[in-house]
């Protein structure tokens, strides 16, 4: 079965600071995917990425980067991190573009 | 651009009950519907997938799903719920830019 890991699972930090969130998939996957969730708009996709160095826009991506190391390994990065961006963020992987999605278990980020 | 609409933001129904929640959608070009759930403090995890052919598709658990092309609907459906079914549920919609649009789900309530 797909595994995504995430990590941490539980963040909090203060407006201004530097985040970055972690995403390890281990399916060889080729995509991979940052979304951040919140009660009303659901699943919003932040950015994500065809392969190693490769990145591509999402559709909220202001105050986020992203980097993608290596195939398995995929970075959200905040860094003057702002209450607006407490949310649940998920990581996704998948083989190719039209096929499913394997989620991980989600960060929680508290922004104070 | 693509857009996914869940009219009910909260289905509730009596365990045996048949259920089904509404999606639609709007996309110009060829495109893949899926449905994905998510209980409560995990994840989210795939259910099943339209790309062509049979309009009406399976997927686990005993979950079904119809495509529409005059309705741009693709509903999911079951006969028979289990108290194990509640849950949010998520329709999304893909094209050929490997991203997926979510709605904003529907929460799934099952009394027993």
């Amino acid at each position: 079965e797909a595994a995504v890991t995430q990590s941490p699972r539980n963040k909090v930090t203060v407006t201004g600071g530097n985040v970055t969130l972690s995403c390890r998939q281990t399916n060889s996957h080729n995509y991979m995917y940052w979304y951040r969730q919140d009660t009303g708009h659901g699943l919003r996709l932040i950015h994500y990425s065809y392969g190693a160095g490769n990145l591509q826009i999402g559709d909220v991506p202001d105050g986020y980067k992203a980097t993608r190391t290596t195939q398995e390994d995929f970075f959200l990065l905040l860094e003057l991190a702002s209450p607006s961006q407490t949310s649940l963020y998920f990581c996704a992987s998948t083989g190719t573009g039209n096929a499913e999605q394997f989620f991980g278990p989600g960060t929680r980020l508290t922004v104070l | 651009t693509q857009t996914v609409s869940q009219s009910d933001a909260h289905v509730t129904v009596f365990e045996g009950d048949s259920v089904e929640l509404r999606c639609n959608y709007s996309y110009g070009g060829s495109i893949y519907l899926s449905w994905y759930i998510q209980h409560h403090g995990h994840g989210l995890q795939f259910l099943l997938k339209y790309y062509s052919g049979n309009p009406v598709v399976q997927g686990v658990n005993g979950f079904e799903a119809e495509f529409s092309k005059s309705d741009s609907s693709f509903h999911l459906r079951k006969a028979s719920v289990h108290w194990s079914d509640s849950a949010v549920y998520f329709c999304a919609v893909g094209g050929s830019n490997a991203k997926l649009t979510f709605g904003k789900g529907t929460k799934l309530s099952v009394k027993s």
